[in-house]
């Protein structure tokens, strides 16, 4: 099925480890963005990527890296992991860059844990 | 930045129950999404809208594009258990390579 694909679906990690999510798409989108989830805060954007080769900072970038390793693939690294990013994190895809007449198409999600 | 009011934040209803939610911004869209996710499922895109006045549906689910350009509404009538998740409102403004916005969400839970 076309869509946007994530990797784990569900993580643990203990404080300070490192983990990198993965995300990819194969309806040919240019632009992706990772967003996390928090109860009552609704979709912050943490990084995006307009094409292929750039990334730009979003609302909330510290502690996160990214990189748009091709068209399809835009992954999210912590380097290391502290209990305030314990989160459900969406990765996005969209055919322009803020699509707003088509909106974005979503992943189903990690859900991390840090301890 | 922009910011989205989403309200409200939790609703509690009986099945078969009309359902009311509206989203407000201190500053002018010119476009309003609406999401719903499912429980453990990411976002799925509901209704677009794109012009101040529009009124738009998709089955049981109606939502408004303000007149002002500074609020949304979404109905959902006679609601039924499947409707259950989170709704989100999302607008993009009217300047330059504005960011797509989104509210805080509308958890909905129907008791049978």
């Amino acid at each position: 099925n076309a869509g946007v694909t994530q990797t784990p679906k569900f993580q643990v990690l203990k404080t300070g480890q490192s983990m990198t999510l993965q995300c990819a798409q194969d309806m040919n989108h240019n632009s992706m963005y990772w967003y996390r989830q928090d109860p009552g805060m609704g979709l912050r954007l943490i990084y995006y990527s307009a094409s292929e080769g750039t990334t730009d900072k979003g609302e909330v970038p510290n502690g996160y890296n990214v990189s748009r390793l091709n068209k399809r693939e835009f992954s999210l690294r912590l380097e290391s992991a502290a209990p305030s990013q314990t989160s459900v994190y969406f990765c996005a895809s969209s055919e322009g860059l803020f699509e707003g007449y088509y909106g974005y198409t979503f992943g189903s999600g990690t859900r991390l844990t840090v301890v | 930045g922009q910011q989205l009011n989403q309200s409200p934040q939790s609703m509690f209803i009986q099945e078969g129950e009309d359902v009311s939610m509206n989203c407000t911004s201190s500053s002018i869209f010119n476009t309003w999404l609406w999401y719903k996710q499912d429980p453990g499922e990411g976002p799925v895109l509901l209704i677009a809208l794109y012009k101040a006045g529009e009124l738009t549906s998709n089955g049981r689910l109606t939502a408004q594009f303000g007149i002002t350009r500074k609020d949304s509404f979404l109905n959902i009538s006679a609601s039924i258990p499947s409707d259950v998740g989170i709704y989100f409102c999302a607008g993009r403004g009217i300047q330059g390579a504005q960011k797509l916005v989104f509210g805080q969400g509308t958890r909905l839970t129907i008791n049978p």
